[in-house]
């Protein structure tokens, strides 16, 4: 679940485990949806994005699954490695509502070597 | 390493400072914008361009003035900020303004305001 405050949710995982990251999204009007990681002292770096008509994408190592039902987005890393600790950002937008994305709290993931 | 770049990546300035920060893209992409992240929190944002000209403005008090002298830059402009207002700046450009397409960030300008 999603804590408030100062704590970031934390998913820890071993090294070359499946990392499974979930989010809740608020609007069922949003039809596009965006991951970004973000490593310490650095931006957001774009991962990967699906758009409402698709229910699964897949790019190199993550795939992103779209439950728009329950209004649920989850990012799957493959092979999790050191570097992919960062915080994880899932972010909605509403097609035409340009800058309009709506980041979630964001979960922090931790690979034990 | 990002395609957007923001100057500078440190900033220190007293309440009664006024200073600006820049940000630059050469992607040809007509959107960009401003965000401001706290500590632990995902980022807020602040203000919109679209084709250089301001879209969205979410609520932000005018101490915060923003610029968009061409399409490659957007700046940021302070004055009598509070210490409340230290954060990380960040600055995002995306292809369209009307279609869906992800934004991408630059590293931030992180501001201390003492």
């Amino acid at each position: 679940g999603e804590s408030v405050g100062l704590h970031l949710p934390t998913l820890s995982v071993q090294e070359g485990d499946n990392s499974i990251i979930n989010c809740a999204y608020s609007n069922s009007a949003s039809d596009y949806f965006i991951w970004y990681k973000q490593e310490s002292g650095k931006g957001p770096q774009f991962i990967i994005d699906i758009r409402s008509n698709m229910d699964k994408r897949q790019g190199q190592r993550v795939t992103v699954l779209l439950n728009k039902t329950v209004k649920h987005l989850s990012l799957q890393i493959a092979a999790t490695q050191p570097g992919d600790s960062a915080v994880y950002f899932c972010a909605e937008n509403r097609w035409g509502s340009q800058g309009n994305l709506i980041f979630g709290k964001g979960t922090k993931l931790s690979v034990k070597p | 390493d990002t395609e957007v770049t923001q100057t500078p990546k440190h900033l220190v300035m007293g309440m009664t400072n006024k200073k600006s920060l820049k940000c630059e893209q050469h992607m040809g992409h007509r959107a960009m914008y401003w965000y401001k992240q706290k500590a632990k929190k995902p980022p807020e944002l602040m203000f919109v361009y679209s084709y250089e000209k301001l879209s969205i403005n979410e609520s932000v008090p005018s101490r915060f003035s923003p610029e968009c002298p061409n399409s490659s830059l957007l700046n940021l402009h302070l004055h009598a900020l509070q210490p409340e207002d230290s954060a990380l700046y960040l600055c995002a450009s995306s292809a369209s303004p009307t279609f869906n397409s992800p934004l991408h960030f630059g590293n931030g300008t992180r501001l201390t305001v003492t």
